[in-house]
Protein backbone atom coordinates (compact mmCIF):
# COMPACT_ATOMS: atom_id res chain seq x y z
CA UNK A 1 0.00 0.00 0.00
CA UNK A 2 1.41 3.35 -0.72
CA UNK A 3 2.34 4.91 2.28
CA UNK A 4 2.70 8.73 1.10
CA UNK A 5 -0.12 9.98 -0.84
CA UNK A 6 -0.15 13.93 -2.12
CA UNK A 7 -3.10 15.56 -2.40
CA UNK A 8 -4.52 17.30 -4.43
CA UNK A 9 -2.73 15.40 -7.87
CA UNK A 10 -2.66 18.51 -9.89
CA UNK A 11 -3.14 22.17 -8.72
CA UNK A 12 -3.22 25.33 -10.71
CA UNK A 13 -3.28 28.68 -9.12
CA UNK A 14 -2.35 32.21 -10.40
CA UNK A 15 0.59 33.78 -9.51
CA UNK A 16 1.40 35.75 -6.23
CA UNK A 17 -1.44 33.08 -4.65
CA UNK A 18 -0.98 30.75 -2.07
CA UNK A 19 -0.32 26.88 -2.71
CA UNK A 20 -0.81 24.23 -0.38
CA UNK A 21 0.08 20.29 -0.93
CA UNK A 22 -0.94 17.69 1.89
CA UNK A 23 0.53 14.16 2.03
CA UNK A 24 -0.54 11.55 4.21
CA UNK A 25 0.80 8.47 5.73
CA UNK A 26 0.11 5.02 7.41
CA UNK A 27 2.75 4.01 9.00
CA UNK A 28 5.11 5.61 11.97
CA UNK A 29 8.19 7.46 10.47
CA UNK A 30 10.91 9.00 11.56
CA UNK A 31 11.17 12.17 8.97
CA UNK A 32 8.73 13.93 6.06
CA UNK A 33 10.89 15.32 3.76
CA UNK A 34 9.34 17.08 0.40
CA UNK A 35 11.03 17.27 -3.42
CA UNK A 36 10.84 19.02 -5.90
CA UNK A 37 10.49 17.70 -9.76
CA UNK A 38 10.75 19.97 -12.90
CA UNK A 39 9.72 17.84 -15.81
CA UNK A 40 11.44 15.32 -17.48
CA UNK A 41 14.42 16.46 -13.92
CA UNK A 42 15.84 14.80 -11.01
CA UNK A 43 14.63 16.07 -7.52
CA UNK A 44 15.58 18.56 -5.58
CA UNK A 45 15.46 18.06 -1.93
CA UNK A 46 13.50 21.04 -0.06
CA UNK A 47 12.53 20.54 3.13
CA UNK A 48 12.92 17.82 5.96
CA UNK A 49 10.92 17.39 9.19
CA UNK A 50 11.54 15.18 12.18
CA UNK A 51 8.95 13.07 13.61
CA UNK A 52 9.22 15.64 16.77
CA UNK A 53 8.99 18.75 14.73
CA UNK A 54 6.07 20.26 13.94
CA UNK A 55 6.23 23.41 11.67
CA UNK A 56 9.77 24.34 9.69
CA UNK A 57 10.15 27.77 7.49
CA UNK A 58 12.19 27.61 4.85
CA UNK A 59 12.38 30.92 2.27
CA UNK A 60 8.91 30.66 1.00
CA UNK A 61 8.40 27.54 2.07
CA UNK A 62 6.22 26.12 5.57
CA UNK A 63 5.92 22.35 6.01
CA UNK A 64 3.66 21.56 9.32
CA UNK A 65 3.53 17.99 10.38
CA UNK A 66 0.68 16.18 12.14
CA UNK A 67 1.81 12.93 13.58
CA UNK A 68 -1.33 12.03 15.15
CA UNK A 69 -3.60 12.55 12.27
CA UNK A 70 -0.11 11.29 9.97
CA UNK A 71 -0.89 13.91 7.73
CA UNK A 72 2.09 16.79 6.46
CA UNK A 73 1.31 19.55 4.14
CA UNK A 74 3.69 21.91 2.14
CA UNK A 75 2.64 25.76 1.70
CA UNK A 76 3.82 27.82 -0.97
CA UNK A 77 3.27 31.42 -0.25
CA UNK A 78 3.37 34.06 -2.84
CA UNK A 79 4.07 31.79 -6.26
CA UNK A 80 5.54 32.29 -9.08
CA UNK A 81 5.59 30.71 -12.13
CA UNK A 82 9.18 29.64 -11.86
CA UNK A 83 7.77 27.38 -9.26
CA UNK A 84 5.59 25.06 -11.62
CA UNK A 85 6.68 21.77 -10.71
CA UNK A 86 5.83 18.42 -9.03
CA UNK A 87 5.72 18.06 -5.64
CA UNK A 88 6.46 14.68 -3.50
CA UNK A 89 6.55 14.27 0.12
CA UNK A 90 8.31 10.88 1.18
CA UNK A 91 8.64 9.33 4.02
CA UNK A 92 11.33 7.81 6.24
CA UNK A 93 10.16 4.91 8.38
CA UNK A 94 11.39 3.30 11.67
CA UNK A 95 11.91 -0.31 9.87
CA UNK A 96 15.15 0.20 8.30
CA UNK A 97 16.41 1.80 4.91
CA UNK A 98 12.46 2.14 4.29
CA UNK A 99 11.85 5.57 2.08
CA UNK A 100 8.45 5.86 0.23
CA UNK A 101 7.67 8.44 -2.11
CA UNK A 102 3.95 9.60 -2.24
CA UNK A 103 2.71 9.80 -5.68
CA UNK A 104 3.13 14.02 -6.25
CA UNK A 105 1.63 17.09 -6.97
CA UNK A 106 1.61 18.81 -10.00
CA UNK A 107 1.89 22.62 -9.20
CA UNK A 108 1.25 24.88 -12.50
CA UNK A 109 1.41 28.69 -11.58
CA UNK A 110 0.02 30.79 -14.41
CA UNK A 111 1.55 33.95 -15.19
CA UNK B 1 28.70 21.03 -3.79
CA UNK B 2 26.87 17.59 -3.47
CA UNK B 3 26.54 17.47 -7.28
CA UNK B 4 25.28 14.00 -8.93
CA UNK B 5 25.97 13.41 -12.43
CA UNK B 6 24.48 10.41 -14.57
CA UNK B 7 25.19 9.50 -17.85
CA UNK B 8 23.79 9.09 -20.32
CA UNK B 9 20.62 11.45 -19.93
CA UNK B 10 18.76 9.56 -22.75
CA UNK B 11 19.13 6.09 -24.45
CA UNK B 12 17.23 4.60 -26.90
CA UNK B 13 17.71 0.99 -27.46
CA UNK B 14 16.25 -2.34 -29.81
CA UNK B 15 14.38 -4.96 -27.41
CA UNK B 16 16.58 -7.61 -26.11
CA UNK B 17 20.12 -5.52 -25.87
CA UNK B 18 21.12 -4.40 -22.80
CA UNK B 19 21.66 -0.59 -21.24
CA UNK B 20 23.97 0.53 -18.69
CA UNK B 21 23.43 3.90 -16.72
CA UNK B 22 26.35 5.70 -14.63
CA UNK B 23 25.49 7.36 -11.35
CA UNK B 24 28.92 9.57 -10.09
CA UNK B 25 28.36 11.84 -7.36
CA UNK B 26 31.28 14.47 -8.61
CA UNK B 27 32.39 16.11 -5.53
CA UNK B 28 32.23 14.24 -2.89
CA UNK B 29 32.49 10.23 -1.85
CA UNK B 30 28.85 8.83 -1.93
CA UNK B 31 28.85 5.49 0.80
CA UNK B 32 25.45 4.73 -0.49
CA UNK B 33 23.62 4.97 -3.69
CA UNK B 34 19.84 4.44 -4.81
CA UNK B 35 18.18 3.81 -7.69
CA UNK B 36 14.97 4.64 -8.61
CA UNK B 37 12.33 4.56 -11.28
CA UNK B 38 9.95 6.59 -12.20
CA UNK B 39 6.69 5.95 -14.54
CA UNK B 40 5.19 8.75 -16.29
CA UNK B 41 3.49 11.25 -13.75
CA UNK B 42 4.04 8.80 -11.05
CA UNK B 43 6.31 8.88 -8.52
CA UNK B 44 9.37 7.21 -7.49
CA UNK B 45 10.01 3.72 -6.48
CA UNK B 46 12.70 2.77 -5.05
CA UNK B 47 14.55 -0.28 -6.79
CA UNK B 48 17.67 -0.91 -4.96
CA UNK B 49 20.57 0.66 -2.64
CA UNK B 50 24.13 -0.21 -3.47
CA UNK B 51 26.57 0.31 -0.98
CA UNK B 52 30.36 0.42 -2.31
CA UNK B 53 32.24 -2.80 -2.69
CA UNK B 54 29.04 -5.61 -1.46
CA UNK B 55 26.49 -6.32 -3.13
CA UNK B 56 23.23 -4.09 -3.75
CA UNK B 57 20.04 -4.49 -1.65
CA UNK B 58 17.03 -4.65 -3.82
CA UNK B 59 13.24 -3.90 -3.15
CA UNK B 60 10.48 -6.57 -3.05
CA UNK B 61 9.78 -7.21 -6.64
CA UNK B 62 12.81 -5.94 -8.28
CA UNK B 63 14.32 -8.65 -10.29
CA UNK B 64 18.27 -8.40 -9.50
CA UNK B 65 18.95 -10.24 -12.53
CA UNK B 66 17.15 -7.81 -14.97
CA UNK B 67 18.54 -4.85 -13.05
CA UNK B 68 21.85 -5.09 -12.75
CA UNK B 69 23.93 -3.39 -10.51
CA UNK B 70 27.81 -3.13 -9.30
CA UNK B 71 28.41 -0.18 -7.18
CA UNK B 72 32.98 -0.28 -7.90
CA UNK B 73 34.12 3.23 -6.43
CA UNK B 74 32.98 5.37 -3.92
CA UNK B 75 32.22 7.77 -7.04
CA UNK B 76 30.36 5.37 -9.35
CA UNK B 77 27.75 3.03 -9.47
CA UNK B 78 26.18 1.77 -12.40
CA UNK B 79 22.68 0.10 -13.49
CA UNK B 80 22.55 -2.50 -16.40
CA UNK B 81 19.07 -3.54 -17.49
CA UNK B 82 20.07 -6.32 -19.21
CA UNK B 83 17.88 -7.49 -22.02
CA UNK B 84 15.69 -4.63 -21.86
CA UNK B 85 11.93 -5.02 -23.21
CA UNK B 86 9.21 -2.04 -24.02
CA UNK B 87 8.01 -2.32 -20.30
CA UNK B 88 11.53 -1.62 -19.39
CA UNK B 89 10.88 1.81 -20.86
CA UNK B 90 10.96 4.68 -17.50
CA UNK B 91 12.89 7.47 -16.27
CA UNK B 92 15.60 5.67 -14.19
CA UNK B 93 17.06 8.34 -11.12
CA UNK B 94 20.04 7.66 -8.80
CA UNK B 95 21.03 9.26 -5.71
CA UNK B 96 24.45 9.49 -3.46
CA UNK B 97 24.44 9.61 0.08
CA UNK B 98 27.81 10.41 1.87
CA UNK B 99 26.76 9.00 4.96
CA UNK B 100 24.96 6.43 3.66
CA UNK B 101 21.61 7.94 5.39
CA UNK B 102 18.44 7.31 3.08
CA UNK B 103 18.12 11.09 4.49
CA UNK B 104 20.76 12.89 3.12
CA UNK B 105 20.55 11.80 -0.67
CA UNK B 106 21.84 14.22 -3.66
CA UNK B 107 19.52 13.12 -6.55
CA UNK B 108 20.90 12.50 -9.84
CA UNK B 109 18.82 14.62 -13.20
CA UNK B 110 17.92 10.95 -14.69
CA UNK B 111 18.15 8.75 -17.24
CA UNK B 112 15.24 8.44 -19.77
CA UNK B 113 15.24 5.19 -21.41
CA UNK B 114 13.13 3.80 -23.93
CA UNK B 115 12.85 0.77 -25.26
CA UNK B 116 11.60 -0.02 -29.11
Amino acid sequence: SQQGEEDPQALSIQEGENATMNCSYKTSINNLQWYRQNSGRGLVHLILIRSNEREKHSGRLRVTLDTSKKSSSLLITASRAADTASYFCATETPYGQNFVFGPGTRLSVLP
Amino acid sequence: GAVVSQHPSRVICKSGTSVKIECRSLDFQATTMFWYRQFPKKSLMLMATSNEGSKATYEQGVEKDKFLINHASLTLSTLTVTSAHPEDSSFYICSASLSGSINEQFFGPGTRLTVL
